[in-house]
């Protein structure tokens, strides 16, 4: 099963307030799961990623909570700001030189921060 | 250094044509993968090129085919267009297969009439 399950569809926010977005997978071989940033018009860029060998990763005010045996990830947005407002995709892969090693994206969350 | 480049940006096809959707690499990258992100949803992958040969294939019926150049550039073909093939094609490019960081262009839209 290569799918990647992401919930909520969409988010509202107030400024300052915690962003969270939910995904579930169900691959057990997918080991790379990285968030992808998509504001309007641009193609998505990647924001942070973690391997299910640590608990969770922290980049600024952007937090990945991994748990391995719930086969679940979640970002957390601290201290949302207006400039957050784009749409977030978690994904997974298995790692390079498989066959399937491509990057599986979830559906998409619309975060909308309210100033 | 220079991003992913992707033509044209936007274009409109009737059904039944064929499009050819061309993507530059990003400078020292030897892999891109192609993606179609149909309006409201994540990206669904299509293919994988890497050193010129495909490597991988998501579930997209053969009228999708591409190349990539030795020069790691690619082009994505479609033939005998459907309505529902209308979608942003998402062209992106790594090192040696990914898992790493994918770096996207700016996309295609495609409409298909």
């Amino acid at each position: 099963q290569q799918q990647v399950k992401q919930s909520p569809q969409s988010l509202i926010v107030q400024k300052g307030g915690i962003s969270i977005i939910n995904c579930a997978y169900e691959n057990t071989a997918f080991d790379y799961f990285p968030w992808y940033q998509q504001f309007p018009g641009k193609g998505p860029a990647l924001l942070i990623a973690i391997r299910p060998d640590v608990s969770e990763k922290k980049e600024g005010r952007f937090t990945i909570s991994f748990n391995k045996s719930a086969k679940q990830f979640s970002l957390h947005i601290m201290d949302s700001q207006p400039g957050d407002s784009a749409t977030y995709f978690c994904a997974a892969s298995t790692s390079p030189g498989n066959r399937d090693d491509k990057i599986i994206f979830g559906k998409g969350t619309r975060l909308h921060i309210l100033p | 250094e220079t991003g992913v480049t992707q033509s044209p940006t936007h274009l409109i096809k009737t059904r039944g044509q064929q499009v050819t959707l061309r993507c530059s690499s990003q400078s020292g990258h030897n892999t891109v993968s192609w993606y179609q992100q149909a309006l409201g949803q994540g990206p669904q992958f299509i293919f994988q090129y890497y050193r010129e040969e495909e490597n991988g294939r998501g579930n997209f019926p053969p009228r999708f085919s591409g190349l990539q150049f030795p020069n790691y550039s690619s082009e994505l073909n479609v033939n005998a267009l459907e309505l529902d093939d209308s979608a942003l094609y998402l062209c992106a490019s790594s090192w040696d297969r990914g898992q790493g960081e994918l770096f996207f262009g700016e996309g295609s839209r495609l409409t298909v009439l």
